[in-house]
Order: structure tokens, then sequence, then C-alpha cells
């Protein structure tokens, strides 16, 4: 089944450049929702979009930002990259835009050397 | 702020025995609670949510508002249930889930 796809799906950058995750959410679903997640912790959420408006941000600096297009699908940007950023980013669709059932995709693992 | 805590991250266990993965919250209003489970080289699913109340593969969470607990139950572990499994609340959000730092569940056979 199309579930969430992200892409890429490993990426390795150093220092200062930037970087940008994609998103494609289960058709249908109108909200998508970007999750950071460090080795040995749970997902840490970054930003929630929905019907193209952003709803919810986390506690997360202005180098990183997000958009959500007519179609749905989904850019997250991080600028000025550190090696703190290094981490797996989660995509999640969902439906509605609630915080309810969301649907995953199977993440982009960033490397920041 | 919002916190969801799962005291122990690792938990083992044998075939056929209870487990318990233990999850608290904050969160001071009426909680939604959520159990999304990771299988090895699989993505993030939602294992079941307390509004439903349903028993999800054997699972089961009774939401405890007196010890602000949502402990997942199951009364006998099989193999295929070791996974990481991770606790999550909105708080009191509507936009967001705050996950809990995950339990490896390994069951033995």
């Amino acid at each position: 089944d199309a579930g969430v796809t992200q892409s890429p799906t490993h990426l390795i950058k150093t220092r200062g450049q930037h970087v940008t995750l994609r998103c494609s959410p289960i058709s249908g679903h109108k909200s998508v929702s970007w999750y950071q997640q460090v080795l040995g912790q749970g997902p840490q959420f970054i930003f929630q979009y929905y019907e193209k408006e952003e709803r919810g941000r986390g506690n997360f600096p202005d180098r990183f930002s997000a958009r959500q297009f007519p179609n749905y699908s989904s850019e997250l940007n991080v600028n000025a990259l550190l090696l703190g950023d290094s981490a797996l980013y989660l995509c999640a669709s969902s439906i509605l835009g609630g915080p309810g059932e969301l649907f995953f995709g199977e993440g982009s693992r960033l490397t920041v050397l | 702020a919002q916190r969801v805590t799962q005291p122990e991250k690792l938990l083992s266990v044998f075939k056929g025995a209870p487990v318990e993965l233990k999850c608290n919250y904050s969160y001071s209003g009426s909680p939604e609670l959520f159990w999304y489970v990771q299988y090895s080289r699989q993505r993030l699913q939602l294992l079941l949510r307390h509004i439903s109340r349903e028993s999800i593969k054997g699972f089961t969470a009774d939401l405890n508002k007196g010890e602000t607990s949502f402990h997942l139950k199951k009364p006998f572990a099989q193999e295929e249930d070791s996974a990481m499994y991770y606790c999550a609340s909105p708080g009191g959000s509507n936009y967001k889930l705050t996950f809990g730092k995950g339990t490896l569940l390994t069951v033995n056979p």
C-alpha cells in the first residue's frame, strides 16, 4: 500500500550546509507533521502543517523551516547544519490536523560531520 | 510542559510470561494517550489509544488518572512482541504528540 514516503533515506552533510527533506503523505491525508528522533530518545515534534498552513511549531531554532504544497506533500529545511542536527527525521501524516493517529514514514537519516 | 515518562529503557521477559510496560504522564486535564510500536526494520505505527478501549494483539492499556499512568499490559508475551514501544500524549495540544523515550521489549524463547 502507498504509505508515507520520505526522501532521501540517508544523507551526509557537513557543518554549515543546508538540507531539504521531502515527504509525501498518504493519499487523502491533509496534515503532515515532522518529528526529530535522536538516538535513544523518542520522536520530538518540530512542525505540523494542515491544509498548507502551519498549525504548530516545536522548540526548534529558526534554522528549521517547513512548508506544505498544494498536493499536501511537504519539505523540511534545515540551514547552517550543526553536529547536533544529526538524527532521524520522521514525517507523519493524518487525515485531519488533530493529534490522533499518525502514520509515519520510514524517516530520513541525517548525519552531519 | 507536558511530560511522558517511560521509566524502563529495556525490558526482557520470557515467552508466555506477563509483560507490563510503564508509562506516566504529567498533563492535569483530560488526557488522550497512545501507545506506538516499532518492530525491527518497520516504521513506527499506532498500537492502541485509550479512547478506543480496544485490545490489539493481546495488549491492553488502562488509564489511571489517580496515578497518572497508562501502562501497557499483555498476559502472555510472544516472541513477535519484541519491539520498541513508545507512549505518547498530546497533553493540551491539538496538533502535536509528546513521546516518551521508549522501552525496548525483548521476549526470549
